[in-house]
């Protein structure tokens, strides 16, 4: 079973500031690094897939980085806004035959 | 599109008694997945499938089967269902192109399953 972290667990945020949390998982045999957003009573929704060290990607006033070799990914949220609380998933896939190692997750509130 | 559909999106079930939570995808996707969310686990994968005829186990497969017979249908059986099931289903799929795991999943809107 691969180990997959995300911190912090939850996160309360003042509408309008900027946060980030970690997604912390093997640096060995990495293959690709996927961030869901998921809202309450729906469906987690794809944000990012990531497969090269140093990639960074941007949605609007999201971003992530990754860094393979350290084994970890940041989820940025730059002005965050009511409608950006959610739980964060982060997945890893080590490139076997098997399908993706999901972490806890980290449950973002945003504060008016 | 549909995208992932699921049904039930709700079930009470008695120990011991069987079912079938159905999923379906019309996007064409190789890949499709069973995940189970319990409260402080995450999401766990049950079983997934590579495509049509082709299936394996994922992290937590026990008491759980499944079959894959056409590419838009993977339906997860639950031969004998025990409280230890009690959970919320997803099912997830995703296009193959570029490798296995570096295309998103799109989930269906999942089955909340209580064992009694």
């Amino acid at each position: 079973i691969l180990n997959v972290e995300q911190s912090p667990q939850s996160l309360h945020v003042q509408e309008g500031d900027s946060t980030n949390f970690t997604c912390s998982f093997p640096s060995s045999n990495f293959y690709a690094l996927h961030w869901y957003r998921w809202e309450t009573a729906k469906s987690p929704e794809a944000l990012f897939v990531m497969t090269l060290n140093g990639d960074e990607k941007k949605k609007g006033r999201i971003s992530a980085t990754l860094n393979t070799k350290e084994g970890y990914s940041y989820l940025y949220i730059k002005g965050s806004q009511p409608e950006d609380s959610a739980t964060y998933l982060c997945a890893f896939h080590g490139g076997g035959a098997d399908g993706l190692t999901f972490g806890k997750g980290t449950h973002l509130i945003i504060q008016p | 599109n549909a995208g992932v559909t699921q049904t039930p999106k709700f079930q009470v079930l008695k120990t011991g008694q069987s079912m079938t939570l159905q999923c379906a995808q019309d996007m064409n996707h190789e890949y499709m997945s069973w995940y189970r969310q319990d409260p402080g686990m995450g999401l766990r994968l049950i079983h997934y499938s590579v495509g049509a005829g082709i299936t394996d186990q994922g992290e937590v497969p026990n008491g759980y089967n499944v079959s894959r017979s056409t590419t838009e249908d993977f339906p997860l059986r639950l031969l004998s269902a025990a409280p230890s099931q009690t959970s919320v289903y997803f099912c997830a799929s995703s296009y193959s192109g570029q490798g296995l795991a570096r295309n998103e999943q799109f989930f269906g809107p999942g089955t909340r399953l209580t064992v009694l």
